[in-house]
């Protein structure tokens, strides 16, 4: 069956703009984590969803950064007014649960943002 | 404070050879650790998970283990193919916490 998928693969924006990335989870999760992976530096947990509960945002840098997610299935990532310490691969993934066994997590190939 | 460390941050070696990349962590109280692979420009692939309850799992020509009360997992990859080379992440989840906790990888290079 298809795995998540990500769109757009590359954005490249000027400082300021606002960005949207696009997260498609593997149909029937209904978890769904966003991780940024700057460059040389490890993966960074932003947010998460589970279900219709209220997500956790613990781990957005700022107020500029917000995600939602419609349906209980495709997640958004925004960025307001982009800074050039923003670019980084925004990577996106889905487990089938976040409690109980088994929650093995599948990546999506990421999107590439530069922040010029 | 629940960390992930991975040594080395890179190795080289040549074709044929068997491996091991080691993942270290704080905190025994873990509910998986998962292995991945990333190839440059690209997501991430799973390539084994290990349950608190197991010791070991096995794909092909990897296998993974896990001792908790070291803190410490290995990734053994045995008769290495120029394919493999790639960087190697591990990650954590804690029983506390639903969040996977990154290693830095490890970077590997198999010379034909």
């Amino acid at each position: 069956g298809a795995g998540v998928s990500q769109s757009p693969s590359n954005k490249v924006t000027e400082k300021g703009k606002d960005v949207e990335l696009r997260c498609d989870p593997i149909s029937g999760h209904t978890a769904l984590y966003w991780y940024r992976q700057s460059l040389g530096q490890g993966l960074e947990f932003l947010i998460y969803f589970q279900g219709n509960s209220a997500p956790d945002k613990s781990g957005l840098p700022s107020d500029r950064f917000s995600a939602e997610r419609t349906g209980g299935s495709v997640s958004t990532l925004t960025i307001q007014r982009t800074q050039q310490e923003d670019s980084a691969v925004y990577l996106c993934a889905s487990s089938s649960a976040s409690g109980g066994a088994y929650n093995e997590q599948f990546f999506g190939p990421g999107t590439r943002l530069t922040v010029l | 404070k629940q960390e992930v460390t991975q040594i080395p941050a890179a190795l080289s070696v040549p074709e044929g050879e068997n491996l091991v990349l080691n993942c270290s962590f704080t905190d025994s109280a873990i509910y998986n650790l998962q292995w991945f692979r990333q190839d440059p420009g690209k997501g991430l692939t799973s390539l084994l998970l290990i349950q608190s309850s197991q010791r070991e799992q096995t794909s092909g020509r990897l296998n993974a283990s896990l001792d908790k009360s070291s803190g410490r997992s290995t990734l053994y990859i045995a008769a290495s193919q120029p394919g493999d080379s790639a960087t190697y992440l591990c990650a954590v989840r804690w029983d506390s916490n639903y969040q996977l906790i990154w290693g830095a990888g490890t970077k590997l290079i198999i010379k034909p």
